[in-house]
């Protein structure tokens, strides 16, 4: 399996600019999840999915990100207009209902805000 | 809510010496707990899953236990080497209807010398 899978890897943009994240999950999870990071507040939980619905989106920032996931293996997470303080490092994870709930993490998009 | 905190914050040690990261978590209502490793620049790798009903689990030179009455989980890793260095998460899922989300401790930077 290719695992969980983001694009692009790095995204460096202008304050105000729309941006847009790529995520597909691995092939029968049933979970899709968006976190951020950064160095001051660490790992945050922006959204997540259980088949396509969006469960808790309490960790979205403001009404400039939005997330969809149209079907099982596509989501976006998008930020509109974005600023500065949106720099950081978006990851997307996957998990299967199954008997574990094991999360598996994909590689991470880098975004910078000038 | 569930809050997880990881002790110490960094750690540098030499090479060949055994060491314990430690996970503390505030609810003890946990469907599991993982232990993630990540690299600079990269994503979050699973070493370790332990369900609410195990003691402990081994992968390698890895071992992690879980105390879910006291709130605590250990990660012991045997004979470090310079290629364990990296920053290692915990996270923990609870029960309940938010089975899909992760909380996630700060991680400790472990840093091994040769």
């Amino acid at each position: 399996d290719a695992g969980v899978i983001q694009s692009p890897r790095h995204e460096v943009t202008e304050m105000g600019q729309e941006v847009t994240l790529r995520c597909k999950p691995i092939s029968g999870h049933d979970y899709l999840f968006w976190y951020r990071q950064t160095m001051m507040r660490g790992l945050e939980l922006l959204i997540y999915f259980n088949n396509n619905v969006p469960i808790d989106d309490s960790g979205m920032p403001e009404d400039r990100f939005s997330a969809k996931m149209p079907n099982a293996s596509f989501s976006t997470l998008k930020i509109q207009p974005s600023e500065p303080r949106d720099s950081a490092v978006y990851f997307c994870a996957s998990q299967h209902r199954g008997t574990t709930y094991e999360q598996y993490f994909g590689p991470g998009t880098r975004l910078t805000v000038t | 809510k569930q809050e997880v905190t990881q002790i110490p914050a960094a750690l540098s040690v030499p090479e060949g010496e055994n060491l314990v990261l430690n996970c503390s978590f505030t609810d003890s209502a946990i469907y599991n707990l993982q232990w993630f490793r990540q690299d600079p620049g990269k994503g979050l790798t699973s070493l370790l899953l332990i369900q609410s009903s195990q003691r402990e689990q081994t992968s390698g030179r890895l071992n992690a236990s879980l105390d879910k009455s006291s709130g605590r989980s250990t990660l012991y890793i045997a004979a470090s080497q310079p290629g364990d260095s990296a920053t290692y998460l915990c996270a923990v899922k609870n029960r309940g209807s938010t089975l899909g989300r992760l909380y996630f401790g700060r991680g400790t930077q472990l840093t091994v010398w040769p």
